[in-house]
């Protein structure tokens, strides 16, 4: 069965540096989301990738965050200077074309610890 | 805007207990409604959803009607199994009007179950 990968599973990295964060959705998925989970909140949507462009985007997802699909099968975030509070697990997820209807698979996340 | 409750936990139960966890939402519009489970080390997989009123959504033994006069969607399962210890994560979609036939999940804060044998 298709699934959605993502790698790394965990990253460490210093604050103020760059990170990037990759996923592989299923391939006949034509929408992309990127969501969160801070340990001990709610799972959150960051951003929605459709058509090669941002459909939506939240609060959370500011001038530091940045995604692209640079080939036919990676989608990635880019996070340019890390915070503290950038710490979470972060989830890809992508869904068919067909109807509003459809599920969104998800990945099985990276875990960021900023230090 | 669009939230969904449900209820913390953690729940801890023996084989063969009767399970509910329940979640209630606010939204506007007509959500489709989802249960999500976190394996440990794994990813969200669907467990079940419902997209409309009165529907009931089943899978792996798990059930949950969608409620639209309670605004509840909870999840039961009749006799649990070792192997159900997981994170249940209830969700509504939330249109995406740009984007076609797009939406974006709102997650509770999910619940985490320990079934003892």
């Amino acid at each position: 069965e298709p699934e959605v990968t993502q790698t790394p599973s965990h990253q460490v990295t210093q604050m103020g540096q760059e990170v990037i964060l990759r996923c592989v959705p299923i391939s006949n998925h034509l929408y992309f989301y990127w969501y969160r989970q801070i340990l001990g909140q709610k799972v959150e949507f960051l951003v929605s990738f459709y058509n090669n462009e941002i459909s939506e985007k939240s609060e959370i997802f500011d001038d530091q965050f940045s995604v692209e699909r640079p080939d036919g099968s990676n989608f990635t975030l880019k996070i340019r200077s890390t915070k503290l509070e950038d710490s979470a697990m972060y989830f890809c997820a992508s869904k068919n074309l067909k109807n509003n209807q459809e599920t969104q698979y998800f990945g099985p996340g990276t875990r960021l610890l900023v230090l | 805007g669009n939230s969904v409750t449900q209820m913390e936990g953690p729940v801890t139960l023996s084989e063969e207990a009767f399970l509910t966890i329940n979640c209630t939402y606010t939204a506007t519009g007509y959500p489709s409604l989802f249960w999500y489970v976190q394996y440990p080390g794994e990813g969200l997989q669907l467990l079940l959803k419902a997209t409309k009123a009165d529907d009931k959504g089943s899978n792996k033994g798990f059930e949950a009607t969608y409620r639209k006069e309670t605004t509840s969607f909870h999840l039961e399962k009749g006799s649990v199994q070792v192997s159900d210890s997981a994170v249940y994560f209830c969700a509504l979609s939330d249109p995406i009007h740009s984007g076609g036939s797009n939406y974006k999940l709102t997650f509770g804060k999910g619940t985490l179950l320990t079934v003892n044998p």
